[in-house]
């Protein structure tokens, strides 16, 4: 049980494109979804924390209008990269909590590979 | 707070050795601790746990010690195997529910 899904696993695009990518919690509701990003041969870095119909709490440094999270319902969040630049290459991996067991306990998905060219 | 833009420490070890990775912590209101194991090109794994009430907690192969003092958190492994090798991260949580991942060791385990 308490398995998270991203799509897509790897995606490609121009710069000055958008990309979503979405992360769905499979077997449990997720009360809350956490985003974060990892640069090669670096740690996890926290970019943004969302509770399902409410609005995303983002970290500080990263951009609330580059960086567009929805959490919609109880099961998927999406992340926009919004007019993506090669900067903005990068794994990105959500997190959820159920909050049933343990509120601190964390489910992440496999993460998706952005490549901005 | 999160890690900034550092490469991985690495650790090397022979298989059946027992491997210590330790971690550094920065805020003294983290409450708990998890050891996540990553992989290549995938998401972490989790390992074992610690809430701040405890110093020490054991899992399969594997123990984690907390000391709250100079806040420093370790892992050990024990009778390490080539599967084993991998980054792992230390993450804190910050009451509410912030996580916040350290910086990572590289484990290579040299069959």
């Amino acid at each position: 049980g308490a398995v998270v899904s991203q799509h897509p696993s790897w995606v490609i695009c121009k710069s000055g494109t958008s990309v979503k990518i979405e992360c769905r919690s499979l077997d449990f509701q997720a009360t809350t979804m956490f985003w974060y990003r990892q640069f090669p041969k670096q740690s996890l870095m926290l970019m943004a924390t969302s509770n399902e119909g409410s609005k995303a709490t983002y970290e500080q440094g990263v951009e609330k209008d580059k960086f567009l999270i929805n959490h919609a319902s109880l099961t998927l969040s999406t992340l926009t990269v919004t007019s993506a630049h090669p900067e903005d290459s990068s794994f990105y991996i959500c997190s959820a909590t159920s909050g049933s067991r343990s509120s601190y306990e964390q489910y992440f998905g496999p993460g998706t590979r952005l490549t901005v060219t | 707070g999160e890690s900034v833009g550092l490469h991985l420490p690495t650790l090397s070890v022979q298989e059946g050795d027992n491997s210590i990775i330790n971690c550094a912590y920065s805020n003294s209101a983290s409450d708990y601790f998890i050891w996540y194991k990553q992989e290549s090109g995938k998401g972490p794994q989790f390992i074992i746990d610690i809430r701040s009430n405890m110093d020490k907690r054991q899992g399969q192969r594997v123990t984690v010690l907390l000391n709250k003092t100079v806040k420093h958190l370790s892992l050990q492994i024990a009778a390490t195997q080539p599967g084993d090798s991998a980054v792992y991260f230390c993450a804190e949580n910050i009451p509410p529910g912030q996580f916040y991942f350290g910086t990572g060791t590289s484990l290579t385990v040299i069959p």
